[in-house]
């Protein structure tokens, strides 16, 4: 079955840029999504069709995706950005989620 | 606005069958290109997806669960249903819909997202 790997941690300070990755054989080839979930919320769509950004999701946020790797990436982080992010791609039949990264702003 | 609400037992036994119903308003169910997911999250895990049924009523299925699962939709009381069977205690979790998304590119390649996301729903399994 197709996996999506993900780091389990991610920290940066406020006002730098993070990146998030997510690995999977030929991603490239798939279109990606990405979720954020905060404590105690649903997940919440924040990059769609590797870079599209939802209306109302801030332009830090941009995603991009080709060979084997999709990443999120959060410009000028800030305190309220701090969650679990999920990638997820379509795999012929399946849908197919990351196992998530946490993301610490310190 | 769009919205959707999970609703069903919030604790089942061992061996039980979980029916659980997907309420949505703001769109339909008939609309072309949409549909509803399920999906669940373990207490403290990821994201793991279990179903989705479009409005041109095709269903797909996680293949380590479709054994145990059926989805179905009600366009004219704008529901989605989703039956788990034989319900175990590492099924507990609070389970997900949401409004599914798809579509596919000129070169043929399916996409989907899904947006927005119910509450949730926890479903506790113990005897």
């Amino acid at each position: 079955s197709y996996e999506l790997t993900q780091p389990p941690s991610v920290s940066v300070s406020p006002g730098q840029t993070v990146s998030i990755t997510c690995s999977g054989d030929k991603l490239g080839d798939k279109y990606a999504c990405w979720y954020q979930q905060k404590p105690g919320q649903s997940p919440v769509l924040v990059i769609y069709q590797d870079t599209e950004r939802p209306s109302g999701i801030p332009e830090r946020f941009s995603g991009s995706n080709s060979g084997n790797t999709a990443t999120l990436t959060i410009s000028g982080t800030q305190a309220m950005d701090e969650a679990d992010y999920y990638c997820q791609a379509w795999d012929s039949t399946s849908v197919v989620f990351g196992g998530g990264t946490k993301l610490t702003v310190l | 606005q769009v919205t959707l609400k999970e609703s069903g037992p919030l604790l089942v036994k061992p061996t039980e069958t979980l029916t659980l119903t997907c309420t949505v308003s703001g769109f339909s169910l008939s609309n072309a290109g949409m549909g509803v997911s399920w999906i669940r999250q373990p207490p403290g895990k990821a994201l793991d997806w279990l179903a989705h049924i479009f409005s041109n009523d095709e269903k797909s299925y996680s293949t380590s669960l479709k054994s145990r699962l059926t989805i179905s939709k009600d366009t004219s009381k704008s529901q989605v249903v989703l039956i788990m069977t034989n319900m175990d205690p590492l099924d507990t979790g609070t389970y997900y819909c949401a409004r599914i998304i798809g579509g596919q590119d000129l070169f043929g390649s399916n996409w989907f997202r899904f947006d927005p996301w119910g509450q949730g729903t926890l479903v506790t399994v113990s005897s």
